[in-house]
């Protein structure tokens, strides 16, 4: 069965460095989005991505954030300067078109020290 | 923002019994809404949806129930077994359209007990 993946499973940084988190999302999907999860709390929508362009994004998604789609199976976050506060599971989705539910893959664990 | 709210934090039930899931909503304009399951160090698995012109959807062991007056919807499971245990999370569209956020509530934490 076609899954969403993300790598890596743990990305530990220190404050103020670039991160890049990357997705495949499942291949005949064609809507991409971020969330994450902080620990100990709900799970949030950061930025949905279709058609190669942000289609709607939350306040936490400022200017240090940034997602792309550099070829036909990847799409990747980043987050230019990283701050503690940005320590949290990060996970991508994915749906197809005319279909509700997303598809989330493992997630990815930023850890900013 | 609490537009999508689990008031209760964790259940116990016993194995073969009924578990039965709440959720609340704020926003009127909520057009679909989805019920995922998640393990520890997992993503969120997608269990069942409903459009919110239904009032019932059901498949397998899951059924989930719609209540627009009362802005509620619930999960049944039936029965409960022990691989049921994980964290349940209600989430809602508010679009018509499939191009949108979700938005998620807090999360049930589901034990069964054998």
């Amino acid at each position: 069965e076609p899954e969403v993946t993300q790598t890596p499973s743990h990305q530990v940084t220190q404050m103020g460095q670039e991160v890049i988190l990357r997705c495949v999302p499942i291949s005949n999907h064609l809507y991409f989005y971020w969330y994450r999860q902080i620990l100990g709390q709900k799970v949030e929508f950061l930025v949905s991505f279709y058609n190669n362009e942000i289609s709607e994004k939350s306040e936490i998604f400022d200017d240090q954030f940034s997602v792309e789609r550099p070829d036909g199976s990847n799409f990747t976050l980043k987050i230019r300067s990283t701050k503690l506060e940005d320590s949290a599971m990060y996970f991508c989705a994915s749906n197809a078109q005319g279909r509700h539910e997303q598809y989330f893959g493992p997630g990815t664990r930023l850890t900013v020290t | 923002d609490q537009q999508v709210k689990q008031n209760s934090p964790s259940l116990s039930v016993q194995e073969g019994r009924i578990s039965i899931l709440n959720c609340d909503y704020t926003n009127s304009m909520f057009d679909y809404f989805l019920w995922y399951k998640k393990y520890p160090a997992e993503g969120p698995t997608f269990l069942i949806s409903i459009s919110s012109i239904k009032d019932k959807n059901e498949d397998g062991r899951f059924t989930v129930f719609l209540n627009k007056s009362a802005k509620h919807l619930s999960l049944h499971i039936v029965p409960s077994q022990p691989g049921d245990s994980a964290v349940y999370f209600c989430a809602a569209s508010p679009y018509s359209s499939n191009t949108g956020k979700l938005i998620f509530g807090q999360g049930t934490t589901l034990q069964v007990k054998p």
